[in-house]
């Protein structure tokens, strides 16, 4: 089955505490990315990758680090959290290179920190 | 002002009614993507369109470029419908979506 997968789905820790959000692909697309939602804001573009080893930032990279070292993953990492990272986190894939192609989601990852 | 503005924010409908969720946008897009967020949280993509009119289902969405605006009709909503619908475009020459904030869904029985 195509799919995105994100670990772990809920998440609460303390600020300061460095975390990493994982996110995976089996459809062997190029192109991934992260998103934050927030009410009233909706969703904001952290990071994206078209390829491996090459990322880019979205509107919000601030606190955020990103690798793609294989095709497959694309994880999220939180140096240093702080509580204006909570929020609800998507990864998604595309096909090759563009955001011209239908995304696919992974299912979130709620983030508390406190 | 944001670049992609959806209407209306929220919305309530009885089971059947024909449903119209609307999306403007203020700059050159090489496409536009609709998306089903359900109360769960999981998004799903329900069109990517560039020009014209795709229909799936019940779904229908229209886009015209030279009024930067595009629609996402459902015809005989269902409960199971109730849904945030999210607009999302993909400017020129660049590789970032930008989003719309969403309207929400709620089709009564």
């Amino acid at each position: 089955e195509a799919q995105v997968t994100q670990n772990p789905r809920y998440l609460i820790t303390v600020t300061g505490k460095k975390l990493t959000v994982t996110c995976s692909q089996n459809m062997n697309h190029e192109y991934m990315s992260w998103y934050r939602q927030d009410p009233g804001l909706g969703l904001r573009q952290i990071y994206y990758s078209m390829n491996v080893e090459v990322t880019d930032k979205g509107d919000v990279p601030e606190g955020y680090k990103v690798s793609r070292k294989e095709k497959r993953n694309f994880p999220l990492i939180l140096e240093s959290p702080s509580p204006n990272q909570t929020s609800l986190y998507f990864c998604a894939s595309s096909r090759p290179g563009k955001s011209l192609y239908e995304q696919y989601f992974g299912p979130g990852t709620r983030l508390t920190v406190t | 002002k944001n670049e992609v503005e959806q209407s209306p924010q929220n919305l309530t409908a009885q089971e059947g009614e024909f449903i119209t969720i609307n999306c403007s946008y203020s700059v050159g897009i090489s496409a536009l993507h609709w998306l089903q967020q359900h109360p769960g949280g999981g998004i799903v993509s329900l069109f990517m369109l560039s020009s014209g009119k795709k229909k799936h289902g019940r779904l229908i969405a229209t886009i015209n470029i030279q009024e930067k605006h595009s629609s996402l009709h459902i015809t005989a909503s269902h409960p199971r419908d109730s849904a945030v619908y999210i607009c999302a475009v993909a400017g020129y020459n660049t590789d970032k979506l930008i989003f719309g904030t969403g309207t929400r869904l709620q089709v009564f029985p």
